[in-house]
């Protein structure tokens, strides 16, 4: 079955740790997306990738970080310096880097720092 | 400063009626648009989309209305169904530059049976 995992499905993490969120696809689409929701918001974009070994900022970048080393594979940090981590995290992906191109999500991740 | 904006958090219709879910943008620049469906610990899946070429794109019980000029669009679902209940989110973009949607925050929609 094609599609885009996350995992895991809850993260808890104590405050002043880093975190990793995955996210894997087997669509073999070039460009991957990290969002995050919180609640009364729209879904917010963290990071984009485009192709392998290249990855953008995007609106909400500050105290994240990601890395692009497999087409398949484009994982999240939350680090420490990230204020309010709390929320929901979306990982999707695309065939191309393309607007028009329709973006597949993941089932997310809730990530509850305590 | 919200981009695309979803003023009603809910909404409820009796099945077999119309569902008409509004979406209000304030970027003039944005010309392809998309309407997203989400369940409850899913991730969102594509519904619709139309460019700003056109104002009306149909799909089955779906459809999504644009009014350029009134920067607005609108999906309707006809019949609506109970499976139809979902979080509904609506999300825009211009084409020629970057690849970034900006959504909604999404309507919450109850087909009552």
């Amino acid at each position: 079955d094609g599609g885009i995992t996350q995992s895991p499905k809850y993260l808890f993490r104590k405050e002043g740790q880093n975190v990793t969120l995955s996210c894997e696809q087997n669509l073999n689409h070039d460009a991957m997306y990290w969002y995050r929701q919180d609640p009364g918001q729209g879904l917010r974009l963290i990071y984009y990738s485009q192709i392998v070994n290249d990855f953008q900022k995007g609106d909400i970048a500050e105290g994240y970080s990601v890395s692009r080393e497999k087409k398949e594979s484009f994982p999240l940090t939350v680090t420490s310096a990230q204020k309010n981590p709390t929320a929901f995290y979306l990982c999707a992906s695309s065939r191309t880097a393309i607007n028009s191109d329709t973006q597949y999500f993941g089932p997310g991740t809730r990530l509850t720092v305590l | 400063d919200q981009q695309v904006k979803q003023n009603s958090p809910s909404l409820s219709v009796q099945e077999g009626r119309i569902s008409i879910l509004n979406c209000d943008y304030t970027n003039s620049m944005f010309d392809y648009f998309l309407w997203y469906k989400k369940y409850p610990a899913e991730g969102p899946t594509f519904l619709i989309s139309i460019s700003s070429i056109k104002d009306k794109n149909e799909d089955g019980r779906f459809t999504v209305f644009l009014n350029k000029s009134a920067k607005h669009l609108s999906l309707h679902i006809v019949p609506s169904q109970p499976g139809d209940s979902a979080v509904y989110f609506c999300a825009a973009t211009t084409l020629k530059t970057g690849n970034q949607f900006y959504f909604g925050t999404g309507t919450s929609l109850t087909v009552i049976p």
